[in-house]
């Protein structure tokens, strides 16, 4: 059974820096083919695709927020962190860490976690 | 930037035929795939591929792509499909992934 799990903080003051941990379980980062994706949804509005890494460790980030996000991968641990730099209230939204599958050049997302709600105000 | 343009809202009755339209440029070329968001949850994944059905996934949804449009038609809609569903696919270079603005269905 395939599970996932976002941790971190629910509220964050604008410049500061966001990290968020995905917990999972079900597979393993290390096969082949394998990996993890963040995305968000700010109230009321559409899913926003951040950031992905895979079994190779190779990454993709957004291109219009690439210059803010990094992300990781602990494999021994079953976990991807992601963060974040210069929070500002625009980026309150909940943050989903989610399984992908490649298909072609591109991913489709099978397994998502429930989200956290990360708040920016000061 | 790479967009997919989804139609705001579409509302059916039970019983009917519901489809959902995504446009964009790439789509001949690039796959898309959809995803069911009742509120108050988490995303659910419904189509691949443009037409594959994950298992656990209802025989009535169902994908389809066309030129520059990729289709999610759920046949005889039901209440329990009120929800946001959302496309997803990449442009021609791959390197802008991109969600539709998503589709609120309205079965009543």
């Amino acid at each position: 059974q395939v599970t996932l799990r976002e941790s971190g903080p629910a509220l964050v003051k604008p410049t500061q820096t966001l990290t968020l941990t995905c917990t999972f379980s079900g597979f393993s980062l290390s096969t082949s083919g394998m990996c993890v994706s963040w995305i968000r949804q700010p109230p009321g509005k559409a899913l926003e695709w951040l950031a992905l890494i895979d079994w190779d460790d190779d990454k993709a980030y957004s291109t219009s927020m690439k210059t803010r996000l990094t992300i990781s991968k602990d494999t021994s641990k079953n976990q991807v962190v992601f963060t974040m730099t210069n929070m500002d209230p625009v980026d309150t939204a909940t943050y989903y860490c989610a399984r992908c599958s490649p298909v072609g050049d591109t991913w489709y997302f099978d397994y998502w976690g429930q989200g956290t709600l990360v708040t920016v105000s000061s | 930037s790479y967009e997919l343009t989804q139609p705001p809202s579409v509302s059916v009755s039970p019983g009917q035929t519901a489809r959902i339209t995504c446009s964009g440029d790439a789509l001949p070329k690039k796959y898309a795939s959809w995803y069911r968001q009742k509120s108050g949850q988490a995303p659910v994944l419904v189509i691949y591929e443009d037409t594959k059905r994950p298992s656990g996934i209802p025989e009535r949804f169902s994908g389809s792509s066309s030129g520059t449009v990729a289709t999610l038609t759920i046949s005889g809609a039901q209440v329990e499909d009120e929800a946001d569903y959302y496309c997803y696919s990449t442009d021609s270079s791959g390197n802008h992934v991109v969600f539709g603005g998503g589709t609120k269905l309205t079965v009543l």
